[in-house]
């Protein structure tokens, strides 16, 4: 089964830098890598999702960088806020039996 | 539109029971998906129903079981509990063939 490995477990930014997860990929039959966040007490919610014809997607502070050659993509939030302070997974689609594979989650902690 | 709902929210169980957890999608989704989230492991699928069928399944044992009703609505059940089965079991809905998976808020899983 497809890994998805992401890094790292947890991270804590100040507010207004800039927070960066990563992920890493072993198909490259992969057409589509999301990432999701969750808030303590809730389910996982999209965040933003790019497709391997691009190199970057950026929605507002959040921004997905996808190396091809590499088999990685990165979630980068700028001007990291307290309320972005969630776990954040990494997926990608499983062209086996699973919907989505996701990696093990960051737990981004923001401090003022 | 109602996003995914999940019920009950928590629950509590001891050593040997049974469970049945339940999961209504988004109107106008049939496929739904089923997940266990824990700390250690992150989020692991368990099975993906569509049209009253179950299409996928993960690695776990037997115990583990699930059904879909003609209204998209699914269901599951873990038969003689253990104690490694208290986590957060999230359900998620989408279009067939769908990229993004919607999730519900979750059910917390304690055996005791």
């Amino acid at each position: 089964q497809q890994q998805v490995k992401q890094s790292p477990q947890s991270l804590i930014v100040q507010k207004g830098g800039i927070s960066i997860i990563n992920c890493a990929y072993e198909n490259t039959a992969f057409d589509y890598f999301p990432w999701y966040q969750q808030f303590p007490g809730k389910g996982p919610a999209l965040l933003i999702a790019i497709r391997p014809d691009v190199s970057e997607k950026k929605e507002g502070r959040f921004t997905i960088s996808f190396n091809k050659s590499a088999k990685q993509f990165s979630l980068h939030i700028m001007d990291s806020q307290p309320g972005d302070s969630a776990t954040y997974f990494c997926a990608a689609p499983n062209s086996g039996n699973t919907p989505l594979v996701f990696g093990k989650g960051t737990r981004l902690s923001v401090i003022a | 539109k109602a996003g995914v709902t999940q019920t009950p929210r928590y629950l509590i169980k001891t050593r040997g029971q049974q469970v049945t957890l339940s999961c209504s999608p988004i109107s106008g989704h049939r496929s739904v998906s089923w997940y266990q989230q824990t700390p250690g492991q992150g989020l692991q699928f368990l099975f993906e129903y569509f049209s009253e069928t179950q299409r996928n399944k993960g690695n776990f044992p037997g115990r583990f079981s699930g059904r879909q009703f003609s209204n998209s609505r699914s269901e599951m059940n873990v038969s003689t509990l253990e104690l490694g089965d208290s986590a957060l079991y999230l359900c998620a809905s989408s279009f067939l063939g769908a990229d993004t998976q919607y999730f519900g808020p979750g059910t917390r899983l304690t055996v005791l």
